[in-house]
């Protein structure tokens, strides 16, 4: 069973600082991961996605992927009341394309301005 | 920016009825899926869908649901006989290729089953 693991939240940060969100994955799923923003009531939206270990960077966001630790987290930098949101992280199957998204129940952030 | 698209946004159906969701995918992306988001639920996979045929289908997509793509543009999602538990934003999303997975999500529809 593929299994993504988020803090529910509510993540409360104040405007200007660094939101730290995280995600575990089970070994399951494959090596591709992606952090998606829903605002309630809409669809997700693409932010990230990283395939290797290390950072990866995108302007105010820097998403960080650790396969021994099965560990990945999404960076917001200089965090804005905008970024208040749920972030969704998924885990893509080992398949490749065919393979839906296992996503995990999204951490609700609140940017404090 | 192409963008999926989805229709109709809101649906209320009677338990027992069909509906017909549909979709248009982002015109070159080659693989197509349905997801579904139960309300204060995580999303989850429904159906994969490339070359004419389903890759990969989920649990959840049992006997009652089934996809199509019956021309060039739209992609359909049918489920034969509403429950009350299909009640559930069902959102449709489309990816340029095999090997990255990203996919592109359109705005959702909305069903409702009374």
């Amino acid at each position: 069973q593929k299994e993504v693991e988020q803090n529910s939240g509510p993540l409360s940060v104040p405007e200007g600082a660094i939101a730290s969100l995280n995600c575990t994955y089970s070994d399951r799923v494959s090596q591709s991961f992606f952090w998606y923003r829903q605002y309630s009531g809409k669809s997700p939206e693409l932010i990230m996605s990283i395939y290797s270990n290390g950072d990866k960077e995108d302007g105010r966001f820097t998403a960080q992927l650790n396969k021994a630790s099965q560990y990945v987290s999404l960076l917001i930098r200089d965090s804005q009341p905008s970024d208040s949101a749920t972030y969704l992280c998924a885990g893509g199957g080992s398949g490749g394309g065919a393979d839906g998204l296992t996503f995990g129940k999204g951490t609700h952030l609140i940017i404090q301005p | 920016e192409p963008e999926v698209t989805q229709t109709p946004s809101h649906q209320v159906t009677q338990m027992g009825q069909e509906v017909i969701l549909r979709c248009v995918p982002i015109s070159n992306h080659l693989y197509f899926y349905w997801y579904r988001q139960i309300l204060g639920q995580k999303v989850e996979f429904l159906v994969s869908f490339y070359n004419n045929e389903i890759s990969e289908k989920s649990e959840i997509f049992d006997d009652q649901f089934s996809v199509e793509r019956p021309d060039g543009s739209n992609f359909t999602l049918k489920i034969r006989s509403t429950k009350l538990e299909d009640s559930a934003m069902y959102f449709c999303a489309s990816s340029p290729d095999s090997y990255r997975q990203t996919q592109y999500f359109g705005p959702g529809t909305r069903l409702l089953v009374l």
